[in-house]
Order: structure tokens, then sequence, then C-alpha cells
């Protein structure tokens, strides 16, 4: 089942704020990967994280891996109307290689 | 160029009509999956396939079959569907060798049954 749970489930901010989701699991994650969904289309890959504490970045996009591996965020800096969309996580089952989603953040941009 | 491609893209059925989402993928993935997606659920998983032969349920699986008899391959049947089947269905496949590849989605199906 769904090992990762993400929050929060919706967030309207007004184009120029900052936006932040996260993603937290109660066991040890080998690694993450993050996904955005774009109105109307369907998820498309944007990051994956491996290491305890790592820090990535794509242009205003900021990803991070907790030290623990438990847990991940994505922050968005000033965000723009194209960052519309719902960001989910991702992870590896407890199982094997099945690939569990959270619930997705929904992002709503307003000019 | 690299894609999962699902079909049909929208269908409109009646309660108890067998019908069959196509997905097909080029990039010779083991791994494929599929996935409906509701409002305020995410994307939960209803079965997936590690390889040819190889199938193993979701989260909601109930109400759904799948078969894996080509590794291209890898449809969605739902032998009488229900309403509470109407939903948006995504079929995905990744390379799963080291359980680090990125996933590729199909472009969706959205069902509506009545």
């Amino acid at each position: 089942g769904q090992q990762v749970m993400q929050i929060p489930q919706y967030q309207h901010v007004q184009e120029g704020e900052d936006f932040t989701t996260y993603c937290n699991s109660s066991t040890t994650l080998s690694n993450i990967q993050w996904y955005k969904q774009r109105p109307g289309g369907h998820p498309v890959f944007l990051i994956q994280l491996v290491k305890s504490g790592e820090v990535k970045k794509q242009k205003r996009l900021t990803f991070q891996f907790g030290e623990a591996k438990k847990n991940s965020s994505l922050h968005i800096t000033a965000t723009q109307t194209t960052d519309v969309g719902t960001y989910f996580c991702a992870a590896n089952s407890n199982s094997g290689y099945a690939l569990n989603f959270g619930k997705g953040t929904s992002l709503l941009v307003t000019p | 160029e690299a894609q999962v491609t699902q079909n049909p893209r929208y269908l409109i059925t009646v309660t108890g009509k067998k019908l069959t989402v196509t997905c097909s993928q080029n990039m010779n993935h083991e791994y494929m999956s599929w996935y409906r997606q509701d409002p305020g659920l995410g994307l939960r998983q209803i079965y997936y396939s590690m390889n040819v032969e190889v199938t193993d349920k979701g989260d909601v699986p109930e109400g759904y079959k799948v078969s894996r008899k080509e590794k291209r391959n890898f449809p969605l049947i739902l032998e009488s569907p229900s309403p509470n089947q109407t939903s948006l269905y995504f079929c995905a496949s990744r390379d799963s060798r080291t359980g680090m590849g990125r996933a590729f989605f199909g472009q969706g199906t959205r069902l509506t049954v009545v």
C-alpha cells in the first residue's frame, strides 16, 4: 500500500510566493522520486534522490532528501503560473520494485 | 521516441459490458503497472507486473484483471464494469532492474461507466 504520506493536499498561492510540499515515510527509503502532473496531463518524472541529505536543484525547484531517508521535500521559489499542477512523490514498495505514489499536492497559482 | 501508449483515451460504456484498455511500451521495460486516479485519492495502484507472466495485485485490484503475455503489452480488463470504476486510468512502465528507474506514463484513459 501507500507508504509515503504527502502534505499538504492542496495549496493556493499568489504568483511570486514560495511553495513547499512534503513527503514522509515511516520506513527508510532506498530512494525517492518526484513527478509533476499538469492539469489534463499525465505524471512526468522530475528528479530522483538517493543519498542521505541530498539536495538537488532545477532552476527554481529545490529537492531535499532527509538525513534518515524517511522524508523529502520539494520547494519552489517565486512560483509562476506555469508551476500549476499536482506534484507527487514516489518510492519503491517494501516488497520489491513496485512504485508507490503519495496522494499528491495540487498547486494553484493565481496571477 | 520512448513512450507508453494507451488506448482509448476516452471511453463511455454501460454497466456490465466487458472492456479492455490497452497499454504498450517501446522501452523493453520489465515493470509495468496500472493506476487509477480519483480526486483527493492520488494515484492508486491496481496491478503491476515485474515481467512476462508475472503479475501482482496493487492496492485496488477488485473488479480488474490484467495479463502480461508479452513484454511490451499490459492490457487492463474490466470484465463487468460498474459505475464506481469511473475514473482516470494510467499505465506506466519503468526499468526495474536496479529499483532506480523512472516511471514513464501513458497519456491516460478517462473511463465513464453509466
